[in-house]
């Protein structure tokens, strides 16, 4: 399978930071990647597809980037709303899925 | 709208088997994929397979190949998961959740409420 590693584990921010979190696939996966968001006791919402195809209803402040096996999801300017644990998730044809590990965004 | 409900809870011996049961409506079933992905306490999340309820083709992490079987029945428009010889780290929220788009091969924006099963002696 697929191995994906996310950086850094845990991050701490304040409202209104420029916040950038780093994912890496272990083999070239082109742009076939999705980011979700998670937060405590709910179920994961996908933020992100295609490595930067913004999902519908999602705020613009999200963006993502990269291809090949660097990959970035960049909140541009930190709301209340955002903290929370953010997962990259692989999707290439023909592999299994695979997610990261996850990065907790906290307050600071 | 689209929904995907859940079987309940479940509380299960090691060694023993679960079959969970993920009932959609609000969308034509045999169109989507059905992704089956599980998150243990404070945990991250681990995906452990799909299958194309169109044509019962499945496709199992390494993780649980041979452990797992995914399927579905079409007639009531509900896919299942059964994990068998379970562990104590098999305690876990068990999610199925389906594929945006048709194509297959696409992640997942729709999820079920989540089914939490509980491995214990």
């Amino acid at each position: 399978d697929i191995q994906m590693t996310q950086s850094p584990s845990t991050l701490s921010a304040s409202v209104g930071d420029r916040v950038t979190i780093t994912c890496r696939a272990s083999q070239t996966i082109s742009s076939w990647l999705a980011w979700y968001q998670q937060k405590p006791g709910k179920v994961p919402k996908l933020l992100i597809y295609g490595a930067s195809s913004l999902e519908s209803g999602v705020p613009s402040r999200f963006s993502g980037s990269g291809s090949g096996t660097e990959f970035t999801l960049t909140i541009s300017s930190l709301q209340p709303d955002d903290f929370a644990t953010y997962y990259c998730q692989q999707y290439k044809s023909y592999s299994p899925f695979t997610f990261g590990p996850g990065t907790k965004v906290d307050i600071k | 709208q689209v929904q995907l409900v859940q079987s309940g809870a479940e509380v299960k011996k090691p060694g023993a088997s679960v079959k969970v049961s993920c009932k959609a409506s609000g969308y034509t079933f045999t169109d989507y994929y059905i992704h089956w992905i599980r998150q243990a306490p404070g945990q991250g999340l681990e995906w452990m397979g799909w299958i194309n309820p169109k044509n019962f083709d499945t496709k199992y992490s390494q993780k649980f190949q041979g452990r797992v079987t995914m399927t579905r029945d079409t007639s009531i428009s509900t896919a299942y998961m059964e994990l068998r010889s379970l562990r104590s780290d098999d305690t876990a929220i068990y999610y199925c959740a389906r594929e945006k788009t048709e194509s297959g091969y696409a992640p997942v924006n729709y999820w079920g409420q989540g089914t939490l099963v509980t491995v214990s002696s």
